[in-house]
C-alpha cells in the first residue's frame, strides 16, 4: 500500500465544472509535489510545496489552483479545464524540501468532458 | 533543450538474467540521479538513486552506474524477477534545486 493517499481514484468532469483532488501523507514529510502524467509519457512536474509554500510553478495555467493548507494535505484545485487535461494527476512527497520526490500517490485518473 | 532521455524504449529478458537499463543526459550542472519503477496502474516506485561524487551504488538486486564523462547512467537488475517487469525511468535533479525531471522510460518485460 502506497504511503501517500490520492482521492478520488477515478474522476470525470465536463469543461465548466469546479473540483478538487486531495493528497495525503503522514510520513512527516516537509516537501509534496503535483506531477502530470499522460499515457505512455514520462510524469512532468507542476508544482512543488517546502515547508507549506510554493516554490515551483512550472508555467501551469491558472485553472490549476495549488493549494497546501497543512504539512499532510495538498490540494490541486481544477476549473475550466480543457480536454487535453485529461491524465493521471500524481501526487509526491519528500522528507525534506529538496525537490527529490520519494514517494508517490496512485495518482487521480481524471477525464475532461 | 536540456533533457534527460533513454537508449531503448523496450528491454525484453529471460527470468533469471540480468537487465540493464540505459539513461543519457545533457545537463552537466545535474548532480543527482534518481531510477523510478512504474508499475501498470501505480505511482512510480523509488527504487535507488546516485550523486554525482559516486560512479556505482548497489542496492538490493540494483546496481546503478554512473559515467559522468559520457553523462550516461545505467540501472543493473540482478536474476531478473517477474515481478520486475514495468516500466523505468531515470529522472535528474539539481542539488538544492526543487525540479526532479523525468526521462522518457523504459518498458521491461520479463519472460518466464
Amino acid at each position: 500500500d502506497t504511503e501517500v493517499t490520492q482521492t478520488p481514484k477515478h474522476l470525470v468532469m465536463g469543461m465548466t465544472n469546479k473540483k478538487s483532488l486531495k493528497c495525503e501523507q503522514h510520513m512527516g514529510h516537509r516537501a509534496m509535489y503535483w506531477y502530470k502524467q499522460k499515457a505512455k509519457k514520462p510524469p512532468e512536474l507542476m508544482f512543488v510545496y517546502s515547508y507549506e509554500k510554493l516554490s515551483i510553478n512550472e508555467s501551469v495555467p491558472s485553472r490549476f489552483s495549488p493549494e497546501c493548507p497543512n504539512s499532510s494535505l495538498l490540494n490541486l484545485h481544477l476549473h475550466a479545464l480543457q480536454p487535453e487535461d485529461s491524465a493521471l494527476y500524481l501526487c509526491a512527497s519528500s522528507l525534506q524540501g529538496s525537490g527529490k520526490p520519494q514517494h508517490f500517490g496512485d495518482g487521480t485518473r481524471l477525464s475532461i468532458l | 533543450g536540456e533533457s534527460v532521455g533513454l537508449h531503448l524504449p523496450t528491454l525484453s529478458v529471460q527470468e533469471g538474467d540480468n537487465s540493464i537499463i540505459n539513461c543519457a543526459y545533457s545537463n552537466s550542472a545535474s548532480d543527482y540521479f534518481i531510477w523510478y519503477k512504474q508499475e501498470s496502474g501505480k505511482g512510480p516506485q523509488f527504487i535507488i538513486d546516485i550523486r554525482s561524487n559516486m560512479d556505482k551504488r548497489q542496492g538490493q538486486r540494483v546496481t546503478v552506474l554512473l559515467n559522468k564523462t559520457v553523462k550516461h547512467l545505467s540501472l543493473q537488475i540482478a536474476a531478473t524477477q517477474p515481478g520486475d517487469s514495468a516500466v523505468y525511468f531515470c529522472a535528474e535533479n539539481r542539488d538544492g534545486g526543487f525540479k526532479t525531471i523525468f526521462g522518457a522510460g523504459t518498458r521491461l518485460f520479463v519472460k518466464a
